[in-house]
């Protein structure tokens, strides 16, 4: 089966500064890398995701880049604001109703 | 992105006891809906998949018996942790699948506490 890994499991950083995660999967045939931010006590929301046809994708500070050739995706935060302190997940999976498989996560603070 | 409740919220309960948690989406008729399970610090375990009108599909090691999964309408999946001990005590965590992008969308969570 698919397995994601994901670095660094924390990681803080000065406001206004840039974050950088990163994830590897081992299944070649995932199609699919969403991301999701989970806050304290909360479900996990879907904040960007990308396909395997595209190889970088931007919404607004969020940005998330695919190496197919090296299986691994990534999430950039730029101009980070402390309300972008919470634990980002990465997932990967073959987007025709299979699972997902999840990263371990990665505990982000922003400090002010 | 979609839109996912849960009830309850939180829920305490004594050890013996069978706690129902439910799912619904709001947004659209999801034939397939996610259990997760998720410890303090860690990350996501899928427990099993939820398919309305038929039995849901369960992860190694994941009692059927004990997690009872429902998934009678399009809108409408429910966990019951059976005879709850100490041990169950954990977030679980439903998600819906977008049947036509595939995307999952996840609820806000059920904080169970057996006491």
């Amino acid at each position: 089966g698919e397995n994601v890994e994901q670095h660094p499991s924390t990681l803080s950083v000065q406001e206004g500064d840039s974050a950088v995660i990163k994830c590897t999967y081992s299944d070649s045939a995932s199609n699919y890398f969403p991301w999701y931010k989970q806050e304290l006590g909360k479900g996990p929301q879907l904040i960007i995701d990308i396909r395997s046809n595209v190889g970088e994708k931007k919404d607004q500070r969020i940005a998330v880049t695919l190496n197919k050739t090296a299986k691994h995706f990534s999430l950039h935060i730029t101009e980070t604001q402390p309300e972008d302190s919470a634990v980002y997940f990465c997932a990967a999976s073959i987007l025709t109703g299979n699972q997902f498989y999840f990263g371990t996560g990665t505990s982000l603070t922003v400090i002010p | 992105g979609a839109v996912v409740s849960q009830h309850p919220s939180w829920v305490i309960c004594k050890s013996g006891t069978s706690v129902k948690i439910e799912c619904r989406s709001l947004d659209f008729q999801a034939t397939t809906m996610f259990w997760y399970r998720q410890f303090p610090k860690q990350s996501l375990m899928l427990m099993a998949t939820s398919n309305e009108g038929s039995k849901a599909t369960y992860e190694q090691g994941v009692e059927k018996d004990k997690f009872l999964i429902n998934h009678a309408s399009l809108t409408l999946s429910t966990l019951t942790v059976t005879s709850a001990h100490p041990e169950d005590s954990s977030f679980y965590i439903c998600s819906v699948e977008d049947p036509f992008s595939y995307e999952q969308y996840f609820g806000p969570g059920t904080r169970l506490t057996v006491t």
